[in-house]
C-alpha cells in the first residue's frame, strides 16, 4: 500500500537558516505529492503540490520537486523565519479519479529561533 | 463561505460515554472526509462521502464508529462507549471531485480527550 516517510524530527533552526525536511514515498501508479503545515491549534494547510514526475510546487518561498526516480519530495526553504515554526506533513494523494486518499507523513516540527 | 467548520473544538468525556462530532464542509464541495491523528502523527483516513453516499471505511473505523452525511451535507461522527484509546484529534475535509485534480480543504478539528 501507499507510505510515506519524513525526516525525523524536531528540527531547531536560527532565523534564516536553511532548511530541508526529507521526504520519500512508496506508491503505485502516479500519485500526486503535497506539503501540509500544521500552525498550533490549528488544522491543516496545504502549502504546495506537484502532480507529475519534475512538477516542482512552491509558495511562501517554500519549493519542493517530484522526483519520480527517488521517489522523493523534500520541502525546503532559504531562509526560514520564525513565524515557519510548525508541523510540516508530507503526504501523497489521488490524481485524475483515481480512488487513493491522501497518505500523510508523521510530522517534522520546525522550530525556528530568532 | 469561510471554509469547513468543526463542532466542538474540543471535548472532554469519560470513558464509556457517546460522543458526537459535528462536520459542516464548503458548501459547493461534494467529497467530505474524516481524519483521525493521534499525538505526533500524522492524520490517518477513516471514511468518506460523496454526497450522501459513504463510499470507503477505514479498517480504522471500528463497530463503535459511525458516521453519517445526511442529504450531503453535514456530516455527523459518532463514537460510541469511548475508550482512552480513541484519544484524539478527528479532522474533517471537504473536495470537489471531479475528473481533473481536486484538493482538500481542512477544518480546524475536534480534540477528543477521554478521561
Amino acid at each position: 500500500g501507499d507510505s510515506v516517510t519524513q525526516m525525523e524530527g524536531p528540527v531547531t533552526l536560527s532565523e534564516e537558516a536553511f532548511l530541508t525536511i526529507n521526504c520519500t514515498y512508496t506508491a503505485t501508479g502516479y500519485p500526486s505529492l503535497f506539503w501540509y503545515v500544521q500552525y498550533p491549534g490549528e488544522g491543516l494547510q496545504l502549502l504546495l503540490k506537484a502532480t507529475k514526475a519534475d512538477d516542482k510546487g512552491s509558495n511562501k518561498g517554500f519549493e519542493a520537486t517530484y522526483r519520480k526516480e527517488t521517489t522523493s519530495f523534500h520541502l525546503e526553504k532559504g531562509s526560514v523565519q520564525v513565524s515557519d515554526s510548525a508541523v510540516y506533513f508530507c503526504a501523497l494523494g489521488p490524481f485524475y479519479g483515481s480512488a487513493r486518499q491522501l497518505t500523510f507523513g508523521s510530522g517534522t516540527q520546525l522550530t525556528v529561533l530568532p | 463561505d469561510t471554509g469547513v467548520s468543526q463542532d466542538p473544538r474540543h471535548k472532554i468525556t469519560k470513558r464509556g460515554q457517546n460522543v458526537t462530532f459535528r462536520c459542516d464542509p464548503i458548501s459547493e464541495h461534494n467529497r467530505l472526509y474524516w481524519y483521525r491523528q493521534t499525538l505526533g502523527q500524522g492524520p490517518e483516513f477513516l471514511t468518506y462521502f460523496q454526497n450522501e453516499a459513504q463510499l470507503e471505511k477505514s479498517r480504522l473505523l471500528s463497530d463503535r464508529f459511525s458516521a453519517e452525511r445526511p442529504k450531503g451535507s453535514f456530516s455527523t461522527l459518532e463514537i460510541q462507549r469511548t475508550e482512552q484509546g480513541d484519544s484524539a484529534m478527528y479532522l474533517c475535509a471537504s473536495s470537489l471531485w471531479s475528473v481533473s485534480l481536486h484538493f482538500y480543504t481542512f477544518g480546524s478539528g475536534t480534540r477528543l480527550t477521554v478521561v
